[in-house]
């Protein structure tokens, strides 16, 4: 199966700016998921999206974050005001060709780090 | 509350032993996912055992799931240098839901 693609692959921001972070899937999947790991800590789960629409968040995933799929095609994750909290590996994740419930693919991550 | 804690926290072995991790969780489970990370890399899945399933192999990979103890294993046999990396488990709750990891387990194996 195609790999999931994200841009980019580092981001160095100030804090207090807001980044956008993209993932490509491939059109015609419908689950998708956003996560974050910590230098050094657990892979932590963001948000799933699914037709078009947040099926779930977690506790971290609070009004500074967002996620679109703009052009039905790249998926974003919008970040709105930077924290230095907020520096950490961010993954994006799909499943196989229309099978949820399963196994995930994942990009190979933004780095993102808050100055 | 935490899925998916996974011990030891690292393993050093000599390339050639095998390699066992064991996780532990405390919900209900759908499935339990065992995923691979090296170095600053991406998450790479490697085996899927669902909750009515005891036993699973794959290649060199034999994971094992005890729902009754709530805890899983994963088996490395023949080690390689190259299978150095960071194993983590991950549970799934319900068909659809998110993916809950432990905090992982370095292992390192030694040529």
């Amino acid at each position: 199966e195609p790999e999931v693609t994200q841009t980019p692959s580092h981001q160095v921001t100030q804090m207090g700016q807001e980044v956008i972070l993209r993932c490509v899937p491939i059109s015609n999947h419908l689950y998708f998921y956003w996560y974050r790991q910590i230098l050094g800590q657990k892979v932590e789960f963001l948000v799933s999206f699914y037709n078009n629409e947040i099926s779930e968040k977690s506790e971290i995933f609070d009004d500074q974050f967002s996620v679109e799929r703009p052009d039905g095609s790249n998926f974003t994750l919008k970040i709105r005001s930077t924290k230095l909290e907020d520096s950490a590996m961010y993954f994006c994740a799909r499943t196989p060709f229309g099978a949820p419930g399963g196994k995930l693919f994942f990009g190979s991550g933004t780095q993102l780090s808050v100055l | 509350s935490q899925q998916g804690e996974e011990d030891p926290q690292a393993l050093s072995i000599q390339e050639g032993e095998n390699a066992t991790m064991n996780c532990s969780y405390k919900t209900s489970i759908n499935n339990l996912q065992w995923y691979r990370q090296n170095s600053g890399r991406g998450l790479v899945h490697l085996i899927l055992i669902r909750s009515n399933e005891r036993e699973k192999h794959s290649g060199r990979l034999r994971v094992t799931l005890d729902t009754s103890k709530k805890s899983s294993s994963l088996l490395i046999t023949a080690s390689r240098a190259a299978d150095t990396a960071s194993y983590f488990c991950a549970t799934m709750a319900g068909a659809n839901s998110k993916l809950t990891f432990g905090k992982g387990i370095t292992l390192s194996v030694r040529p």
